[in-house]
Order: C-alpha cells, then structure tokens, then sequence
C-alpha cells in the first residue's frame, strides 16, 4: 500500500491567493483527519471525516477554511483567501477498522504539505 | 472530555542510557493509548497502542509503554538510547466511550540523545 497520498508538497503562493490541498487515504480507511502544525499552536485537529461525512469540524480556523470529501478515495483543503498566519505543515491522516478487531484505529499519517504563504 | 499532557517539552539523554518520555492522560471511559514518532520535514508514525490487555506494550524500533490506569499515565521507554532515536514524540489518547473517532495528541516532547 502507498500509504496515505498528499500532494502538492511544498506551496508556496501570496496572500489574497486560494490555495488548495489534496490527500487520497489509505485505501479501505473510512475516516479522514486534517491537520495543521506549527511551531507555536503545535498539531491542531482541522477538521475529520467518517464515511465521506464531516463529523467535527471544530477546530476550523475560520471561514476561509473549507474541506471537502467527494468520495473515499479523496478529500481537499481550501484555503480562500490565504493570509501569512496560514503558513505551516499541514497533514492528512486516515484510519480503518482492522478485520476482526473492531473499535482498534491507528491514524496513518501522510507526508504532509509544507505551506507558506507570502 | 478527553486531554493528553506530556510534561516535558524536551528530554535530554546520553546514547546507551534508558530514556523515559511522560505522558497522562484523561478520559471518560476506557483509554485507546497511542505514542508517535515525528522526525524533521517527515509526518508522524505510529510507534505503539495500548488498547488492553498487558499493560507493558511493545512497540516499532525497541521502543514500550507502560499503561498505569491508577496514575492515568503512559510513559513511552526504550532501554538503550540511540542517537537515531533523536525525534519529536507524541502521545495521543482516544476515550473508547465516545462514539467521535478523533485521538487528541498532546503537545510533544523533543528527544535528544547526545552521542
């Protein structure tokens, strides 16, 4: 298995701009998480989804933040428009119950989307 | 409401010495337990879980923990430092009472093993 897939790597755009992050689970996985990290908040939950379905969306900055998730196989993260304080590290992770072990979840992180914003 | 803490924001320690990095945690029901590993520019791996039975669970590259329920604690060992082990930790905890899936993770402790 590729592991969880998040692309682009690096972005680097200027603040006003959309910006727009993509991650594709594990396959089979049926929870969505996304993330932020920074040196100063650390890692924040965003925003996790169940079955394709927002479930706690809590921990959205604000609304210029938006995140989507069309099917099981991927999932976006907007940013509309981007300031500077939105520069960080953002991660996609997914979890799926094991066969047989019901209620047993490890989060699979993907390599994360290194963001700056000018 | 489920809360993580890890203590300290750094731990120092010489090669081939045993290290401890702290954690406790709070929950409603029964804790999922969990401790990751994140070394630079990469995302954080899965190191080890505590879901129950033995409360000294075995993990990836030498590393255990050990579930204290009367402390509330799951402090993550490793016998004999190395200086690879040299990363940011995180506990996370799940409360197994609650129907969300989120894991909330504590803020991370920086582990530096000197050679």
């Amino acid at each position: 298995d590729a592991g969880v897939i998040q692309s682009p790597r690096h972005e680097v755009t200027e603040m006003g701009q959309e910006v727009t992050l993509r991650c594709k689970p594990i396959s089979g996985h049926n929870s969505l998480f996304w993330y932020r990290q920074t040196m100063m908040r650390g890692l924040e939950l965003l925003i996790y989804f169940n079955n394709n379905v927002p479930i706690d969306d809590s921990g959205m900055p604000e609304d210029r933040f938006s995140a989507k998730m069309p099917n099981a196989s991927f999932s976006t993260l907007k940013i509309q428009p981007s300031e500077p304080r939105d520069s960080a590290v953002y991660f996609c992770a997914s979890t799926g119950l094991p066969r047989g072990l019901a209620g047993k979840e490890t989060q699979y992180f993907g390599p994360g989307t290194r963001l700056l914003v000018l | 409401a489920q809360s993580v803490a890890q203590p300290e924001d750094q731990v120092n320690v010489a090669e081939g010495n045993p290290l401890t990095v702290k954690c406790t945690y709070s929950v409603s029901g029964n804790p999922y337990l969990f401790w990751y590993v994140q070394y630079p520019n990469r995302g954080l791996q899965f190191l080890l879980k505590y879901i129950t039975g033995d409360n000294l669970v075995k993990g990836s590259y030498g590393f255990e923990a050990e579930f204290n329920k009367s402390q509330t604690s799951f402090h993550l060992k490793k016998p004999s430092a190395l200086v690879s082990d040299s990363a940011l930790y995180f506990c996370a905890v799940r409360d197994d009472g609650s129907s969300a899936s989120k894991i909330i993770f504590g803020s991370g402790t920086r582990l530096s093993i000197r050679p």
